[in-house]
């Protein structure tokens, strides 16, 4: 059990596109979603925690505008990078939460590369 | 946030040798998470530790809480191949520390 999906698992884009990553919790309703991003061999930077309809709350120096999180669902997030560059290339990683278990399972990541 | 700090980053050791790895900072935490991450994946959790002092065992693993509650270890005995991979803690679940690469040659 908890086991939490993301969608795509790498995707490249052109400078200046957007891109959108789904994550979703496969067998649990998750009322908390979190969203990380991590650089090659770094640690996991938390970026914004998303409750089931409401809006997102983001980590300071983390841009709103341009990661926009949708958590519409029980089992859903989304995290939209606008207008990506190539400094936006990362491994994005979620996170969810449900509502008995204080525990957060983590999805296996997307690669995002920006040309 | 709340900077912690890992220590060695990197660690390349032969199978069968023990190893400690240590997660420092100066902020006290509620708990304190230790993960493992492999290449290309999520982390996965390995154990909660919330009580200044507490010890966890996982198999060849030792967890360690400090007293003070800001700073903890891992230890593992006899390590493998399989033990490979980037170890990672997390203060309060969400602040994770700098990360410690291990690679256990067999």
């Amino acid at each position: 059990g908890a086991v939490v999906s993301q969608h795509p698992s790498r995707v490249i884009c052109k400078s200046g596109t957007s891109v959108k990553i789904e994550c979703r919790s496969l067998d649990f309703q998750a009322t908390t979603m979190f969203w990380y991003r991590q650089f090659p061999k770094k640690s996991l930077m938390l970026m914004a925690t998303s409750n089931e309809g409401s809006k997102a709350t983001y980590e300071q120096g983390v841009e709103k505008d341009k990661f926009l999180i949708n958590h519409a669902s029980l089992t859903l997030s989304t995290l939209t990078v606008t207008s990506a560059h190539p400094e936006d290339s990362s491994f994005y990683i979620c996170s969810a939460r449900g509502v008995l278990t204080d525990t957060q399972y983590f999805g296996p990541g997307t690669r995002l590369t920006v040309l | 946030t709340q900077l912690l700090e890992q220590s060695p980053q990197f660690l390349s050791i032969q199978e069968g040798e023990n190893l400690t790895v240590y997660c420092n900072s100066s902020s006290v935490f509620s708990s304190l998470q230790w993960y493992r991450q492999e290449p290309g994946e999520g982390p996965v959790l390995l154990v909660t530790v919330v009580t200044g002092g507490e010890v966890k065992k996982l198999k060849r693993l030792t967890f360690q809480f400090g007293d003070a509650r800001k700073d903890s270890s891992l230890h593992i005995t006899a390590a493998q191949p399989g033990d490979t991979g980037l170890y990672l803690c997390a203060a309060n679940q969400f602040y994770f520390g700098t990360g410690t690469s291990l690679t256990v040659i067999p």
